[in-house]
This record gives C-alpha cells, structure tokens and sequence, in this order.
C-alpha cells in the first residue's frame, strides 16, 4: 500500500543553518504531496504542497520539490529561525485520505 | 473566514465510558476527515464523510463511529473506551474533488486531546 518515510529525528541546528529534511513515498498513480507543521501542544497547519511531478511548493522560506523518478518530497530552508521548532510531516493524498510520514521533530536554538 | 474548530479542546475519561467529540468544517468546505494521532506517531486515518455518508474507512474498530450534519459539520463518537484510545483526535475539512473519490487539500483543525484512565 502507499507510504512515506521521513528521516528520523530530532534534528537540531544552529539559527541560520541550512534545513533538510528527507521524505521519500511509495504510492501507485500520482499522489499529491504535502508538508505540514505541527507547534507544541497545536494541530497541522499546511505549510506547503506540490500536485504533479516536478511542481515546487513554496512557503515562507521552505520549499520542496516533487521528484516522480525518486519519489521524493525533501523539505529545505536557507536559513533556519528559532520560531521554526516544531514537527514536520511529509503526507501523500489517498483516494480518500492522507496518510502521514512519523514526523521530524526540529529543534533551533538562538 | 474561520478556520477548522474543534470542541472540546481537551477530554479526560475513564476506561468503558463513551466519548464525542465535534468539529465544524472551514467556511464553504463539504467533507470532513477525522485522525488519531497517537504521541509521536503521526495522524492515522479514521473516516471520511461526505453528504452525510460515510465514504471510506480506515483501519479502525466499530467502536469509532461518526455522524455529518446537513450543514457539514460532524461528530467522532468512540464507544467503550480503552486506555489505547488516548491520543489527539483531528478533524480536516475540504472540498470534495469528483464522485470516484478524492478531495482537494485537507485543512485540520487544533485538535481534541482525549485522556483515558
């Protein structure tokens, strides 16, 4: 069935480095992918999403690509602030649901 | 325009006891979807309704039953509570994307962090 993988975390960084985070997926047919941030003790806010092969998501700095011949979904930031802890979730669109990677917890400190 | 709300914001009860939980739907969006996030896990599906049905399933027992209202609002009930039930129980809202199944992007609200004892 279809799924995604996140790179475990947490990730921790210095503000102002550069993010990573890796999402791969396995899906039959052509999925729309999305990144969601999760704040302490909050619910997902979508923080950006890509409908078709090669498409960019963008959104306050992070973007994602969506690459068909990897199946992936990477998550990136030029320069981190400390405002962006939280966890992150890679989730690919279902005929009827989403089905969501484990998370990526990331920790920027000052 | 508000956004996804849930209620009520947090619910502590004990094992055996049954539980509802609400949700209304972002303004002008027709299907809602409800999640379990257990701790540390991400939002696994429970169902979806759409015109009052319910449309697919997930993996879950029919101890998790659910309901649509004709203004597209819904309610999660869980019957029977286990200690395993506890977890944040999400609600997204979206618009429906054609009859063969899909929605456009699922929108959540802040979530129902139920406790069971």
């Amino acid at each position: 069935g279809d799924s995604v993988t996140q790179m475990e975390g947490p990730v921790t960084l210095s503000e102002e480095a550069f993010l990573t985070i890796n999402c791969t997926y396995t899906a039959t047919g052509y999925p729309s992918l999305f990144w969601y941030v999760q704040y302490p003790g909050e619910g997902l806010q979508l923080l950006l999403k890509a409908t078709k092969a090669d498409d960019k998501g963008s959104n306050k700095g992070f973007e994602a690509t969506y690459r068909k011949e990897t199946t992936s979904f990477h998550l990136e930031k030029g320069s981190v602030q400390v405002s962006d802890s939280a966890v992150y979730f890679c989730a690919l669109s279902g005929t009827y649901k989403y089905i969501f990677g484990t998370g990526t917890r990331l920790k920027v400190l000052a | 325009d508000a956004g996804v709300t849930q209620s009520p914001t947090h619910l502590i009860k004990t094992r055996g006891q049954q539980v509802t939980l609400r949700c209304s739907p972002k303004s002008g969006h027709d299907t809602v979807s409800w999640y379990q996030q257990a701790l540390g896990q991400g939002p696994q599906f429970i169902f979806q309704y759409y015109e009052e049905e319910e449309r697919q399933r997930g993996n879950f027992p029919d101890r998790f039953s659910g309901h649509q209202f004709p203004n597209y609002s819904s309610e999660l009930n869980v019957n029977a509570l286990l200690l395993g039930d506890s977890a944040l129980y999400l609600c997204a809202s979206s618009l429906i994307a054609g009859l063969m199944g899909g929605t456009d992007t699922q929108y959540f609200g802040p979530g129902t962090r139920l406790t069971v004892l």
